[in-house]
């Protein structure tokens, strides 16, 4: 069965900081990629997908993502955060050709201003 | 970006009474939505996949006669919790796959089965 696995619970930086967050999925096909972000009191919107095309993806607010196949992970990126990313990231991942997506547990990110 | 609503965002309800939560896609039509439910400090847990004019897809360890699918038109689908139980009491969470695959949310509807 397909899984996703987000090393990281829980992440406290200072602002300024760099930010990477782990996922890794478990399926040997076509995948599509995703990852998500939930600010306190609101809804999950999305940061970034990947489907095809350049593996290093970019999305809103600065982050960024790089597909690494032989590793099956899709790990988030930000060179500098900020106060305003505390939030919960989320990595999904779906298989090419259908629309059921499967989370991770998520990532709590806490920046200290 | 899209928008989907949920609603109600809230709901109270006495055990053994059911509850219906409505997800529309507000400018799109969406033939295919889904339903997640997330515990605390859990993540996401597809529930269910409603498509529009057929029978909802039960993932494994849902019981569908609990969880009532409806998915009547291209904007709508509705989630009954029948016979609530406080063990039914969780955030439910629906969205719709927009145009280019991608997943758009609604702001969840906590649910507290008293």
């Amino acid at each position: 069965a397909q899984s996703v696995s987000q090393h990281n619970h829980h992440v406290i930086l200072s602002e300024a900081a760099s930010l990477e967050l782990g996922c890794n999925y478990s399926y040997g096909g076509t995948v599509n990629l995703f990852w998500y972000v939930q600010y306190p009191g609101q809804h999950l919107q999305l940061l970034l997908k990947y489907f095809s095309g350049d593996p290093l993806v970019k999305g809103i607010k600065g982050f960024e993502a790089e597909f690494i196949k032989s590793k099956f992970s899709f790990n988030l990126r930000k060179p500098s955060v900020q106060w305003s990313d505390t939030a919960e990231y989320f990595c999904a991942v779906s298989t090419s050709g259908t629309y059921k997506y499967i989370f991770g547990t998520g990532t709590r990110l806490k920046v200290l201003a | 970006g899209a928008v989907v609503s949920q609603h109600p965002s809230r709901v109270i309800c006495k055990s053994g009474t059911s509850v219906k939560i409505e997800c529309r896609s507000l400018d799109f039509q969406a033939t295919t939505m889904f339903w997640y439910r997330q515990f605390p400090k859990q993540s996401l847990m597809l529930m269910a996949t409603s498509n529009e004019g057929s029978k909802a897809t039960y993932e494994q360890g849902v019981e569908k006669d609990k969880f009532l699918i409806n998915h009547a038109s291209l904007t709508l689908s509705t989630l009954t919790v029948t016979s609530a139980h406080p063990e039914d009491s969780s955030f439910y969470i629906c969205s719709a796959r927009g145009r280019t695959g991608e997943l758009f949310f609604g702001e969840g509807s906590r649910l507290t089965v008293l």
